[in-house]
């Protein structure tokens, strides 16, 4: 099955710099990688996600960037605002067995200082 | 609202109890997902449905679960003998199927906060 490992578990920035997270993933098929923002005692909800046929994608402050070869796809956000205090998932679409679903990393608190 | 909804928000059973969770997926969505996410955690996949026809089941999923779709539209989760390990939230979400590169995506449900005492 796949796995997901994502880095770092926490991530303390300033108010308005950059914050970068990243995951690698195992399974070389996989071909769906989507980023969800968790705010305590919230649903997750979805970001921003990149298919395999696409190297990187922008909507607005947020950016994901993916790397085939090597497995890898990071989520960059700019000029972060305290809004953006949350848990950030990264999560990776497997297919095997008839079925398919996704696998998420452990997660990243991302905290914004003022 | 025409999101994935779960009911109860939030249950306190005692220890050997059994409890039962409720999901309505997004209207027009095929595909239907259960996970368990612990405090601390990312989401942990438990089945998986595609209409009614349950595809899919986690090592997660013992004997004590149960999860239906009777008519491939709302489902249900049943945890019964429950422990206290089973204290989690349970998530349900939904998509419209098809495949991966025709736009699918997961929509989350609010969750259903399960509390063993």
């Amino acid at each position: 099955g796949e796995n997901v490992e994502q880095h770092p578990s926490t991530l303390s920035v300033q108010e308005g710099d950059s914050a970068v997270i990243k995951c690698t993933y195992s399974d070389s098929a996989s071909n769906y990688f989507p980023w969800y923002k968790q705010e305590l005692g919230k649903r997750p909800q979805l970001i921003i996600d990149i298919r395999s046929n696409v190297g990187e994608k922008k909507d607005q402050r947020i950016a994901v960037t993916l790397n085939k070869t090597a497995k890898h796809f990071s989520l960059h956000i700019t000029e972060t605002q305290p809004e953006d205090s949350a848990v950030y998932f990264c999560a990776a679409w497997y297919s095997g067995g008839g079925a398919d679903g996704l696998t998420f990393g452990k997660g990243t608190h991302l905290i914004i200082q003022p | 609202d025409t999101g994935v909804s779960q009911d109860p928000r939030h249950k306190i059973t005692k220890r050997g109890q059994n409890v039962t969770f409720r999901c309505d997926p997004i209207s027009e969505h095929n595909r239907l997902y259960w996970y368990r996410q612990t405090l601390g955690q990312g989401p942990e996949f438990l089945t998986y449905f595609q209409n009614e026809a349950q595809l899919e089941k986690s090592r997660l999923l013992s004997d004590r679960f149960s999860a239906e779709r009777p008519k491939g539209s709302f489902s249900t989760l049943e945890i019964q003998r429950t422990e206290q390990g089973d204290s989690a939230m349970y998530l349900c979400a939904s998509s419209s199927g098809g495949t991966v590169h025709s736009g699918n995506t997961i929509y989350f449900g609010e969750g259903s906060w399960l509390t063993v005492v």
